[in-house]
């Protein structure tokens, strides 16, 4: 089942302009992260960001979180070709035996126009 | 350090049959899951592994197992092929695994079942 859900299915941009996704998760969390799935290969983590935080950076990404509304945004400034990727948060989610897995939305597919 | 590596990358096999996945991970992780990727059912987790010990299930029928080596390394198994199988499988391996950390995904094996 799904933990996370990003929005909007899909983006569209040119080269440059910044673009905006967003994840909205149903139950408390630990963290909250983001990967980046270039066209049917594997993940890449892109950043990590735990409960008790509220914004953090990396490069020409920046991410929020929000726990008291459940969301998170991550914000690509400046986007190049070599973006264009599908987007996804994950969030760590127990499992019936108590456990924690990590559990993924069904993800933002972006697409930088040149 | 090498990344995640996956074999075979593609595979082509008839319902009924069965099927083994390889997965090595990052030198000194050890801590490997595994996820199938479809276009209906976006990643699912389907176990994780870590210290020769399955860690952590996903909801899956007991087709699917796994296991893990004493070098870490991760092989998973599905019996009795059936067409909605087929997906990619992507495994990724953690220093300390479990759904707080970030994890390193393999290129993924893209397994058909026809």
């Amino acid at each position: 089942s799904q933990q996370g859900e990003e929005d909007p299915q899909a983006l569209s941009i040119q080269e440059g302009e910044n673009a905006t996704m967003n994840c909205s998760y149903k139950t408390s969390i630990n963290n909250l992260q983001w990967y980046r799935q270039n066209s049917g290969r594997g993940l890449v983590h892109l950043i990590l960001i735990r409960s008790n935080e509220r914004e953090k950076h990396s490069g020409r990404l920046r991410v929020t979180l929000d726990t008291s509304k459940k969301s998170s945004s991550l914000l690509i400034t400046a986007s190049r070709a070599a973006d264009t990727a599908s987007y996804f948060c994950a969030t760590d989610a127990k499992s019936g035996a108590g456990s924690y897995q990590l559990t993924f939305g069904k993800g933002t597919k972006l697409s930088v126009i040149p | 350090k090498a990344g995640v590596t996956q074999t075979p990358r593609y595979l082509i096999k008839t319902r009924g049959q069965q099927v083994t996945l390889s997965c090595s991970p990052i030198s000194g992780h050890r801590s490997v899951s595994w996820y199938q990727q479809t276009p209906g059912q976006g990643l699912q987790f389907l176990f994780e592994y870590f210290s020769e010990t399955q860690r952590n299930k996903g909801n899956f029928p007991g087709r699917f197992s796994g296991r893990q080596f004493s070098n870490s390394r991760s092989e998973m198994n599905v019996s009795t092929l059936e067409l909605g199988d087929s997906a990619l499988y992507l495994c990724a391996s953690s220093l300390v695994g479990g759904a707080f950390y970030e994890q390193y995904f393999g290129p993924g094996t893209r397994l058909t079942v026809t």
